[in-house]
């Protein structure tokens, strides 16, 4: 079955513009995670969806923001661009949101790269 | 807060050796910890987890043991290879899908 797809692979912006990127998780989860990964700080979560509602949300600024569809498929938005937000982002999917231990599966990831 | 520490890499192996990469953490509860692999230019894949003190979690010859004592889920295989070079995470778990990483271990396997 088709895994995580992410959406654009890669792009460039510069400062002060905002970006969107998308993520279609596999088919059947209901869950979606966003995550952060950059050289100086690792991989830092910034938020979860499920069915449509933002679970959790990581210590990030207003201007990271996201939002699920009905059909799962999530997209997260970064406005007002700032260098610091060069990153891969990756988006992570999952059946569920339990208190336990799920499984997440990641897709490749978004590199923004901002001038 | 919680927080996961991993030893620094990179991690550089001849193929067939032994590897070990460390990990502990810091978290209130009995958290669920993970190993994550990153290949060159691909997301994370789940590589192993543990659920609760004890468990074991095992996959493609990697090991790790849930050590509640020590707070440790240190990484180990008994004889890597080269298509084992790849970046490592060690992340931790208290629930939902919010992941805690370490900072990332390369390992990088010779012939």
């Amino acid at each position: 079955k088709a895994g995580v797809t992410q959406t654009p692979r890669y792009l460039i912006k510069t400062r002060g513009q905002q970006v969107t990127l998308s993520c279609s998780p596999i088919s059947g989860h209901r869950s979606v995670s966003w995550y952060q990964q950059t050289p100086g700080q690792g991989l830092q979560f910034l938020f979860e969806y499920f069915s449509e509602t933002q679970r959790n949300k990581g210590n990030f600024p207003g201007r990271f923001s996201g939002r699920q569809f009905s059909n799962s498929r999530s997209e997260m938005n970064v406005s007002t661009l700032e260098l610091g937000d060069s990153a891969l982002y990756l988006c992570a999917s999952s059946l569920v949101s339990s208190p336990g231990a799920n499984v997440l599966t990641f897709g490749a990831g978004s590199r923004l790269t901002v001038l | 807060g919680d927080s996961v520490t991993q030893m620094e890499g990179p991690v550089t192996l001849s193929e067939e050796a032994f590897l070990t990469i460390n990990c502990t953490y810091t978290a209130t509860g009995y958290p669920s910890l993970f190993w994550y692999v990153q290949y060159p230019g691909e997301g994370l894949q789940l590589l192993l987890k543990a659920t609760k003190a004890d468990d074991k979690g095992s996959n493609k010859g990697f090991e790790a043991t849930y050590r509640k004592e020590t707070t440790s889920f240190h990484l180990e295989k008994g004889s890597v290879q080269v298509s084992d070079s790849a970046v490592y995470f060690c992340a931790l778990s208290r629930g939902g899908n919010k992941l805690t990483f370490g900072t990332g271990t390369q390992l990088k396997v010779e012939l």
